[in-house]
C-alpha cells in the first residue's frame, strides 16, 4: 500500500526558512507535488516533481529523492500568509494519495 | 483559471437521508476525484473517474456511490448517509493522468449528519 508521513505541526518566525518532511512507503508512482490549503479554503498547488532534486519556484522549494523515499517542502523568508496546512501527495495512475498534513503556524 | 463548483458549501441531513453532492468543472478535464478529509488523516479518496460514465474504487468507498453522466460533471452519492460520514467532502478535477498537471479543487461542502 502506500502512506506518507507528515509531522503533525511546525512554527517558525516571519523571515524564517521552514522545511516540511515527507515521507513515504509504496510501490511506485510518478512523482511527489505539494499543496497548500489554508483553513475554510481549497487546497492549491504549488509544486511538483517527477525526478529526483530540487525544483524552486519563488520562495517555495520542493526536493525529492527516490532512493531515500523522502521529500520536503522548503518556504523561506516566511510571511504572515503562509500559515497554512500543507499536503504532500504521490501520484500514480489517476490516483493521489495524500499525506496527513502539516500545519504550519508562522509567528511575528 | 479553471472552476471546480460544489454545489453546498454546507449541509445537515438525518441518518439515513440519501445525500447527494455535487460537482462540476468548467475546463473540459478528464478526470474527476472525491475526496473526504477529516483532522488527522489528510484527503482520502473515495472514487475517481477518468471518462464519462467510468468511475472507480479510491480508497474508502464503502457507503458511497457516484455518478458521472455528463464530462463536467461528478456527483457522490451516500445510499444510507450515516454519522460516520459527518466530513469535509472535496471534488477535484485534472488535465492529465500522472500528477504532473495539478489538481484543482473545489471549495468543499462540510456535511453534518445527525
Amino acid at each position: 500500500g502506500q502512506s506518507l508521513e507528515q509531522p503533525s505541526e511546525v512554527t517558525a518566525v516571519e523571515g524564517a526558512i521552514v522545511q516540511i518532511n515527507c515521507t513515504y512507503q509504496t510501490s511506485g508512482f510518478y512523482g511527489l507535488s505539494w499543496y497548500q490549503q489554508h483553513d475554510g479554503g481549497a487546497p492549491t498547488f504549488l509544486s511538483y516533481n517527477a525526478l529526483d532534486g530540487l525544483e524552486e519556484t519563488g520562495r517555495f522549494s520542493s526536493f525529492l529523492s527516490r532512493s531515500d523515499s523522502y521529500g520536503y517542502l522548503l518556504l523561506q523568508e516566511l510571511q504572515m500568509k503562509d500559515s497554512a496546512s500543507y499536503f504532500c501527495a504521490l501520484s500514480g495512475t489517476y490516483k493521489y494519495i495524500f499525506g496527513t498534513g502539516t500545519r504550519l503556524k508562522v509567528l511575528a | 483559471d479553471v472552476k471546480v463548483t460544489q454545489s453546498s458549501r454546507y449541509l445537515v441531513k438525518r441518518t439515513g437521508e440519501k445525500v447527494f453532492l455535487e460537482c462540476v468543472q468548467d475546463m473540459d478535464h478528464e478526470n474527476m476525484f472525491w475526496y473526504r478529509q477529516d483532522p488527522g488523516l489528510g484527503l482520502r479518496l473515495i472514487y475517481f473517474s477518468y471518462d464519462v460514465k467510468m468511475k472507480e474504487k479510491g480508497d474508502i468507498p464503502e457507503g458511497y456511490s457516484v455518478s458521472r453522466e455528463k464530462k463536467e460533471r461528478f456527483s457522490l452519492i451516500l445510499e444510507s448517509a450515516s454519522t460516520n460520514q459527518t466530513s469535509m467532502y472535496l471534488c477535484a478535477s485534472s488535465i492529465d493522468d500522472r500528477g504532473a498537471s495539478p489538481l484543482h479543487f473545489g471549495n468543499g461542502t462540510r456535511l453534518t449528519v445527525t
